[in-house]
């Protein structure tokens, strides 16, 4: 069975520096999808940034980034710069098979970014 | 750019009533998928449509039904409600025409069962 495990429930950061969240999965999927989605406080869930398990080259999305490390099967997420909207639940994510909809979600790590 | 719609954004029902949630998705989005966020959970996700056959099926239970329509909307149809039920249901859309291509979600429906 896919799992995505995110070992930190809450973190915090400083206002402008920079925090990296968590994340392990494990899959039998060849080909797939890892995400990292956003859940601020209104509840929508916002794509924040997305890797083909196929690229060897970590995703970048102006100051957010990952590191993924296929063979430890590790999709961790860089925010640089924090800012105060960066407040929010992150959810890791995976896919079935690259459908990118069918998803499995992570517990979640509540980000609070502190003026 | 059009989003995916969801309605009502808020219903309350009692135990053992019966709630249609509906998804419109994003123009030319042929793919629609079902997720239940339980408070303080992660979503769940329940099950999947593509050109109007259901493709996948993950936690649904058993008292809920979906189906996607000609124009691509769906509907999540939830019979005899428990207390259990309250959630939030998002619908999410894609389109598998494309290459490459994410799912997008919609704003949710927020579900109390009194």
């Amino acid at each position: 069975a896919q799992t995505v495990t995110q070992s930190q429930p809450e973190m915090s950061v400083q206002e402008a520096e920079t925090v990296t969240l968590s994340c392990t999965y494990d899959t039998s999927e060849n080909n797939y999808y890892l995400f990292w989605y956003k859940q601020p406080p209104s509840r929508q869930m916002i794509l924040v940034i997305r890797q083909e398990a196929y690229k060897q080259q970590n995703a970048t999305e102006n100051r957010f980034s990952v590191n993924f490390q296929k063979a430890a099967k590790s999709f961790s997420l860089k925010i640089s710069d924090s800012q105060l909207g960066d407040t929010a639940m992150y959810f890791c994510a995976s896919d079935y098979g690259g459908s990118q909809g069918n998803l499995i979600f992570g517990k979640g790590t509540k980000l609070s970014v502190k003026p | 750019a059009a989003g995916v719609i969801q309605s009502p954004r808020h219903l309350i029902k009692e135990k053992r009533e019966t709630a249609t949630l509906k998804c419109y998705p994003i123009p030319r989005h042929d793919t629609v998928y079902w997720y239940q966020q339980g408070p303080g959970q992660d979503p769940q996700f329940l099950i999947s449509f593509y050109e109007k056959m259901q493709s996948d099926k993950g936690s649904i239970p058993d008292r809920f039904s979906a189906q996607q329509f000609s124009d691509y909307h769906s509907e999540l149809n939830m019979s005899s409600l428990e207390l259990g039920d309250s959630a939030l249901y998002f619908c999410a859309s894609s389109t598998r025409q494309a290459v490459n291509t994410e799912a997008f979600f919609g704003q949710g429906t927020r579900l109390t069962v009194v």
